[in-house]
């Protein structure tokens, strides 16, 4: 199973970007599809979005759109988040997942990284 | 819009029975999968595609589903198993990913 790592955690002023980073242990990177989750303080989960690195294809969630920017890079087994525009309300911890269920037509979450805590402050 | 509704608690005593719902109109035909969340860490896939469980998670955690309805059911619960639970279905038709609220679970 696919182990992922996280960057550290990051403090930053509203209206800055941030850039979270995911690494993946193993061969599979390119078989994989990776999904970021984010969750508030206190709050339940939420879908940021997530990156296909075989297909080379992204798809955000509607709220994030235009301010979300996945990728990926195989050469280092790494995928990255970055939202931009920082407000208050993105202060979260976000979590990068690999999916499980290729081929299927439903997904799940089957392996988590440690998430990175995002303080937006002024 | 796929809405996924979960109670916002349930306390049990140990070695008791926990059963978490998790309620959806399109939940028969989407496979659900459930996480369990301990403060402070990470989610953990407890079950999948209804009812499968990874390696690793005891035989004590199981889902099952009823019409609009699935179901977590903890049994021979413990101490440890106070955490937060949440439940996810794949929406076919938007091809993303729908969490619930999410349920407390106290271990009286």
């Amino acid at each position: 199973q696919v182990q992922v790592v996280q960057s550290g955690a990051e403090v930053k002023k509203p209206g800055s970007s941030v850039k979270v980073s995911c690494k993946a242990s193993g061969d599979s990177f390119n078989n994989d599809a990776f999904s970021w989750v984010r969750q508030a303080p206190g709050q339940g989960l939420e879908w940021v979005g997530r990156v296909i690195p075989l297909f080379d294809t992204v798809d955000y969630a509607q709220r994030f759109r235009g301010r979300v920017t996945i990728t990926a890079d195989g050469s280092t087994s790494t995928t990255h988040m970055e939202l931009s525009s920082l407000r208050s309300e993105d202060t979260a911890v976000y979590y990068c997942a690999t999916e499980g269920g290729a081929g299927m037509r439903t997904h799940w979450f089957d392996s988590w990284g440690q998430g990175t805590l995002v303080t937006v402050s002024a | 819009s796929n809405v996924l509704t979960q109670p916002p608690s349930v306390s049990v005593a140990p070695g008791q029975t926990a059963r978490i719902t998790c309620g959806g109109n399109n939940i028969v035909f989407e496979g659900v999968h459930w996480y369990q969340q301990e403060p402070g860490q990470a989610p953990v896939l407890v079950v999948y595609d209804d009812s499968d469980r990874p390696s690793g998670i005891p035989e004590r955690f199981s889902g099952s589903i009823s019409g609009k309805t699935a179901t977590l059911t903890i049994s021979r619960v413990e101490a440890g198993d106070e955490a937060d639970y949440y439940c996810q279905v794949w929406d076919f038709s938007s091809d993303r990913p729908v969490f619930g609220g999410g349920t407390k679970l106290t271990v009286l």
